[in-house]
């Protein structure tokens, strides 16, 4: 019944050699996120999409970019990781609908188990 | 601009005891208040969410939070701690001036540890 699905669990990459983590959603979401979150803190959200509009953080790195093919599925490539780039990526999913858009702040965003990225 | 506060970084409480994770936050317009908890290695799991009508909301595992918004503060709760519920708790919320698609802010979290 895995509603947000991230691949791999665990991703172990050299420093410097680009790296994808995916991550599928089977609830037909308008929305989807991508968080960092370092140890014991809190998620950083680096962008999401709201269908195919893609929304950058002010603060993401451009070593850090996203694609999503379709509704279902959403790419976080990190194009030269560094030791710092080491966490667990967390990706997320909520309904939005565009036709209501104070409304659509009342859904709730829904997590995958997330990916944990080891930098060697 | 929203903002949530989290203002214990460790929460300890003896099993069986009723515990209390704190959460203030400040926003322009009427707050879409949210709360996740997250297990070792675990993604966010959804726990409940305020957003409108009985101040008390319950959620999932036996937990609640009450919206206060003369405090402007949801804090979560729950009547008889288990050693289960040990794990990473965090607030969240969303303006409801902003946009719908505006992402969540989150605190930072508070450590509980249910102690047997």
């Amino acid at each position: 019944d895995a509603m947000v699905i991230q691949n791999p669990r665990y991703q172990v990459t050299q420093f410097g050699k680009p790296v994808t983590l995916s991550c599928s959603q089977t609830l037909n979401h308008n929305v989807m996120y991508w968080y960092q979150q370092k140890s014991s803190q809190a998620p950083k959200l680096l962008f999401h999409y709201y269908d195919k509009d893609f929304n950058n953080e002010a603060d993401t790195p451009d070593n850090f970019q996203s694609r999503r093919p379709n509704t279902s599925f959403c790419f976080l490539d990190i194009r030269s990781p560094g030791l710092g780039d080491a966490a667990m990526y967390l990706c997320a999913t909520s309904r939005e609908m565009a036709t209501i858009p104070l409304a659509g702040g009342q859904e709730t965003q829904y997590f995958g188990p997330g990916t944990r990225l080891l930098v060697l | 601009a929203q903002s949530v506060a989290q203002p214990e970084d460790q929460v300890n409480v003896a099993e069986g005891n009723p515990l209390t994770v704190k959460c203030t936050y400040s926003v322009s317009g009427n707050p879409y208040l949210f709360w996740y908890v997250q297990y070792p290695n675990r993604g966010l799991q959804f726990l409940l969410k305020y957003i409108t009508g009985d101040n008390l909301v319950k959620g999932s595992y036996g937990f609640e939070a009450e919206f206060n918004k003369s405090q402007t503060s949801f804090h979560l709760k729950k009547p008889s701690a288990l050693v289960s519920d040990s794990a990473l708790y965090f607030c969240a919320v969303r303006d409801s001036l902003n946009s719908g698609n505006t992402p969540l802010v989150f605190g930072k979290g508070t450590r509980l540890s249910v102690i047997a």
